[in-house]
């Protein structure tokens, strides 16, 4: 199986700050890599796939990029709903793992 | 707009089987894939399993050997049967659709609808 490892496992920021979130495959996985936002008690949310196109309705604050078999999650801006906790997910073969998850926190 | 809806006990003894249903409106369900994901307590997201087209059915191999996962076209719905299940299959099952996307020129599969999760606890 592919092994993602996302860092950190939970993060501190403050309303309208920048953050970015990592990911790291164990092995190549081209830009199969999905990000997921999911807030307490709801269905999680797909952001971004293909490790940097936003999925529709995800607003343009949310961005994704790629170094080789790592991956980043940044949100510009952070607003009140972003505190969720974000997985990401590779899609490059099954079993489509997830990384542990980073928890976001108003600091 | 396709919803998807978990159903099932949310009490399951230990050694039996957890069965869980997911009924799909507002959709077609031919050409996609549906998968199961689990988030048990205070932990991160597992995908357990999908199946495709009625009998295409692949799960994680951490789990394949008490997984079965079926579809019923006809009733818009498609189910996942746990068996043997301990304490530690005590989550918030969720069912979900692959839809693919494209991107460059290529398709990618992310999971873009979800169910709002059910929680199924193993216990005597």
């Amino acid at each position: 199986d592919i092994q993602m490892t996302q860092s950190p496992s939970s993060l501190s920021a403050s309303v309208g700050d920048r953050v970015t979130i990592t990911c790291r495959a164990s092995q190549n996985i081209n830009t199969f890599l999905n990000w997921y936002q999911h807030r307490p008690g709801k269905a999680p949310n797909l952001l971004i796939f293909a490790a940097s196109s936003l999925h529709r309705g995800v607003p343009s604050r949310f961005s994704g990029g790629r170094s080789g078999t790592d991956f980043t999650l940044t949100i510009n801006g952070l607003l009140p709903e972003d505190f969720a906790t974000y997985y990401c997910q590779q899609s490059n073969s099954f079993p489509h793992t997830f990384g542990q998850g980073t928890k976001l926190e108003i600091k | 707009q396709v919803q998807l809806q978990e159903s099932g006990p949310g009490l399951v003894k230990p050694s039996e089987t957890l069965s869980l249903t997911c009924t799909v409106s507002g959709g077609s369900m031919t050409n996609y894939y549906w998968s199961w994901v689990r988030q048990p307590p205070g932990k991160g997201l597992e995908w357990i399993g999908y199946i495709y087209d009625r009998v295409i059915t692949n799960s994680n191999p951490s789990l394949k050997s008490r997984v079965t996962i079926s579809v019923d076209m006809s009733e818009h719905q498609f189910s996942l049967k746990l068996s043997s299940v301990t304490p530690a299959d005590t989550a918030v099952y969720y069912c979900a659709r692959h839809q693919a996307l494209a991107a460059a020129g290529s398709l990618y599969y992310g999971m873009d609808v979800w169910g709002q999760g059910t929680t199924v606890t193993v216990s005597s």
